[in-house]
């Protein structure tokens, strides 16, 4: 089974422009997540879809956007981009979002190799 | 919420040796899941071992084994037989409910041969 694969790779950008990255789950599964990784913050999550439809959201600007389509393949969005934005953003999938149908269980998130987007 | 706690920067051992990397971890759920991922200089997070709250015996996966201890709220991993392609960054995160999966600010580890 082919796994979580993230367009582009590689890209840069400078300040005010803006760009989309592209995240496509490991089939069958209906989850995505987003992180953003840096070396000073760290993990830290962007959002969650299921469905279609935003779970969650993390404490990010309005810059940032996303969405899902109804194969489950996510883009995200971020619009004026600012020196800050530089990173490596990473996109995650699993079957279903958190706790499986028990609630004794947690899905497993699966990993993309990242976009590492340069701010210039 | 949850928060993860990975207090040892980075870490030195020999191939062929056993390492623990340290992870405790705190929430007021009773229903949580506890994962390890390993990130190599290429950038891509690689899921290795998961543990539930419920799960009575310790996760192992190959040579990776959780030593999973609830009243101390720690889940630590243990590397056995270390390999020079285990040198990485490695993150302990956690989940619980239908919340986001909090990451630690993870452990480098260095292997030499």
């Amino acid at each position: 089974k082919a796994g979580v694969t993230q367009t582009p790779r590689y890209l840069i950008k400078t300040r005010g422009q803006q760009v989309t990255l592209s995240c496509s789950p490991i089939s069958g599964h209906r989850s995505v997540s987003w992180y953003q990784q840096t070396p000073g913050q760290g993990l830290q999550f962007l959002f969650e879809y299921f469905s279609e439809t935003q779970r969650n959201k993390g404490n990010f600007p309005g810059r940032f956007s996303g969405r899902q389509f109804s194969n489950s393949r996510s883009e995200m969005n971020v619009s004026t981009l600012e020196l800050g934005d530089s990173a490596l953003y990473l996109c995650a999938s699993s079957s279903t979002p958190g706790q499986g149908t028990s609630g004794t269980y947690q899905e497993t998130q699966y990993f993309g190799p990242g976009t590492r987007l340069l701010v210039l | 919420a949850q928060k993860i706690t990975q207090t040892q920067p980075g870490m030195f051992v020999q191939e062929k040796e056993a390492v623990t990397l340290d992870c405790t971890y705190d929430t007021s759920d009773q229903s949580y899941g506890l994962f390890w991922y390993k990130q190599p200089s290429s950038g891509e997070m690689i899921f290795l071992i998961y543990q539930g709250s419920y799960d009575e015996q310790n996760a192992t996966e190959g040579r990776y084994s959780l030593n999973f201890q609830k009243a101390r709220k720690s889940a630590n991993l243990v590397i056995s037989a270390s390999q020079l392609g285990d040198s990485a960054m490695y993150f302990c995160a956690m989940r619980a409910g239908y919340s986001t999966l909090t990451f630690g600010k993870g452990t480098m580890l260095l292997v030499s041969p």
